[in-house]
């Protein structure tokens, strides 16, 4: 029972382009979102998140959308650079738990220079 | 990723013997967290703990694993008897409490190899 998918294994865009990861969950008792960054053989790297009532978080390059009502939210990178090549995992919990994030199996995105 | 310490980094064990991963949180926290990768997948929370505490192990499997957190020395994810299913990769992250504002900050992992 996926509660959180990440339909995209993978992404290619070219540096200086718009690169869109997205995210569906399951859980209407989700109210906490997140991304991670993966390097291999590092950990997870927090990102961005939001909260459930926004629908949208900015910083620098990465903004995070959130459509409730879809429960989807998407990550887009602009511009993207070729060092933002990584896995990409977006996670979600509740905030009674907010510990326990459940965790998408990943996007990997590509930047080509 | 930086303060939360995991060691070792690679663990390589036989079918049969027991594993030992140890998770030193940042300075000042006193609340792991313990959560699981398997290849081409998601991280998956394990366990919780505070010092001589375990908070939350829902996610724990009920065999062959456990987890403690004494009041000294870093946190430690025992595995027994450990078979190839358990291969994966462990990481762990802490905070100075909960709830918490701040999101789960991860350390570098340990990848398990059983042969």
């Amino acid at each position: 029972d996926q509660q959180v998918k990440q339909n995209s294994p993978s992404l290619s865009v070219q540096e200086g382009r718009i690169s869109i990861l997205n995210c569906d969950y399951t859980n209407s008792m989700f109210d906490y979102f997140l991304w991670y960054k993966k390097y291999p053989a590092e950990g997870p790297t927090f990102l961005i998140s939001i909260s459930s009532i926004k629908d949208k978080n900015e910083d620098g390059r990465f903004t995070v959308f959130l459509n409730k009502s879809a429960k989807h939210l998407s990550l887009h990178i602009v511009p993207s650079q070729p060092g933002d090549s990584a896995v990409y995992f977006c996670a979600a919990s509740a905030m009674d738990s907010s510990y326990k994030l459940i965790f998408g199996s990943g996007t990997r995105l590509l930047v080509r220079p | 990723n930086a303060g939360v310490m995991q060691n070792p980094r690679h663990l390589v064990r036989r079918r049969g013997q027991e594993a030992r991963l140890r998770c030193s949180p940042m300075k000042g926290h006193s609340h792991v967290y313990w959560y699981r990768q398997l290849p081409e997948e998601g991280l998956k929370f394990m366990v919780y703990l505070q010092k001589e505490n375990i908070i939350d192990e829902s996610g724990m499997p009920k065999e062959r694993f456990s987890a403690e957190f004494p009041k000294e020395g870093p946190s430690i994810l025992r595995i027994q008897q450990v078979v190839r299913g358990v291969s994966a990769a462990y990481f762990c992250a802490s905070s100075s409490g909960w709830p918490t504002n701040s999101p789960l900050h991860f350390g570098n992992g340990t990848r398990l190899t059983v042969t």
